[in-house]
């Protein structure tokens, strides 16, 4: 099955720089990558996604890369804010996202 | 966005006892899913809960030890038998509207058996 490594597990930031999170997979027939927040007591919330026919989507201060060739997916986070401290996750599937094969997850932290 | 309500949002419960944990969706849903997160770990599939029909496990994952139920296109439950302290762990609904469609996740339930 697929397997999605995910670095850093922690990460510190200054409030307004930026931080980046990466993801490996394994399968490449993976073609739907999401990205989830999860802050705490709470279930995880989608932020962004993208799927294989494109290498870049950005949603304001967020930005996901793909580069297929290297089966690696990558979180940009512009202009950080305390708010965005919380734990996220990438994902990989096959197809959508039925049946969803995520990394070990990020704790971010932003200092004010 | 799909609003999704899980109940309990948490429980403490008896080694041995089985609690049933339930997954309401505000508008029909192609497909649901139940998560298993393990405390500070990723999220893992445990099946698909198929409308009418027995649901589909992952591997690792028996009907015996977790029963899933999906009437209709808008409410599911999962059932955890049998309960032991290596169950605790927070247990999320997961909904897909349709295809090729993002999902959506539950606030999750937090299950502690002691």
């Amino acid at each position: 099955g697929e397997n999605v490594e995910q670095h850093p597990s922690t990460l510190s930031v200054q409030e307004g720089d930026s931080a980046v999170i990466k993801c490996t997979y394994s399968d490449s027939a993976s073609n739907y990558f999401p990205w989830y927040k999860q802050e705490l007591g709470k279930g995880p919330q989608l932020i962004i996604d993208i799927r294989s026919n494109v290498g870049e989507k950005k949603d304001q201060r967020i930005a996901v890369t793909l580069n297929k060739t290297a089966k690696h997916f990558s979180l940009h986070i512009t202009e950080t804010q305390p708010e965005d401290s919380a734990v996220y996750f990438c994902a990989a599937s096959i197809g959508g996202a039925n049946n969803l094969f995520f990394g070990t997850g990020t704790r971010l932290t932003v200092i004010p | 966005s799909a609003v999704i309500s899980q109940k309990p949002s948490r429980d403490i419960c008896q080694r041995g006892t089985s609690l049933t944990i339930q997954c309401q969706v505000d508008s029909q849903v192609t497909m649901m899913f139940w998560y298993r997160q393990q405390p500070g770990q990723s999220l893992t599939l445990i099946a698909t809960a198929n409308q009418g029909s027995e649901a589909t496990y992952e591997s690792g994952f028996v009907i015996d030890k977790f029963p899933i139920s999906r009437p209709n296109l808008t409410f599911s439950t999962l059932t955890v038998s049998n309960m032991s302290p290596e169950d605790s762990s927070i247990y999320l609904c997961s909904v897909v509207r349709g295809q090729n469609t993002e999902a959506f996740f539950g606030q999750g339930t937090r299950l502690t058996v002691v």
